[in-house]
């Protein structure tokens, strides 16, 4: 069974700050890695997608990826209010296989 | 560009009826998949479809069913519903099937089951 684990939060941080998410996944052979940002109602919004080891930015957004470790994390860089949500890390395994979704942490960005 | 649509976003049944849940893509995606999301195991797989052909299934019990349509919209079914069936089931689709992975999720149907 292909696992992808996250701390659940909540992860509470003062506005402006950084935050951290994690995620841990068990199949070495994954290929695609995912964050998406689910408001509470509301659907999953990809925000990054990450391929290759190293670090990719994208204005606030920092996606990490180590696959020796089996680990990558999202930072958000000077935090607002309205990051606060339910962050999801997904993992596609290689070959023909679905998305798994870890559980999720929950952000609280608090002004 | 319109997104994923899914109907209806609410419904109440009770158990033992069936219900069936409806998705159109994004215009020229050919992939769809399913997924039923609780509080307590949050997004779990059900299946995903591309060119009419189940490529993958999640493990869940055969009452979850689903097919494509040629024109790429989707639906499912969950006969005999119980309780437990009580969740929000999101469709996502791809331009793709498998291939980069990146999923655009619709807004979901949320069931009751009492």
């Amino acid at each position: 069974q292909k696992e992808v684990e996250q701390n659940s939060g909540p992860l509470s941080v003062p506005e402006g700050a950084i935050a951290s998410l994690n995620c841990t996944y068990s199949d070495r052979g994954s290929q695609s890695f995912f964050w998406y940002r689910q408001y509470s109602g509301k659907s999953p919004e990809l925000i990054m997608s990450i391929y290759s080891n190293g670090d990719k930015e994208d204005g606030r957004f920092t996606a990490q990826l180590n696959k020796a470790s089996q680990y990558v994390s999202l930072l958000i860089r000077d935090s607002q209010p309205s990051d606060s949500a339910t962050y999801l890390c997904a993992v596609r395994g290689s070959g023909n296989t679905p998305l798994v979704f870890g559980k999720g942490t929950r952000l609280s960005v608090i002004a | 560009k319109a997104g994923v649509t899914q109907t209806p976003r609410y419904l109440i049944k009770t158990r033992g009826q069936q219900v069936t849940l409806s998705c159109s893509p994004i215009s020229g995606h050919r992939s769809v998949s399913w997924y039923q999301q609780t509080p307590g195991q949050g997004l779990q797989f059900l299946f995903e479809y591309f060119s009419e052909t189940q490529r993958n299934k999640g493990n869940f019990p055969g009452r979850f069913s689903g097919r494509q349509f040629s024109n790429s919209r989707s639906e499912m079914n969950v006969s005999t519903l119980e309780l437990g069936d009580s969740a929000l089931y999101l469709c996502a689709s791809s331009p793709v099937a498998g291939g980069t992975g990146e999923l655009f999720f619709g807004e979901g149907s949320r069931l009751t089951v009492l």
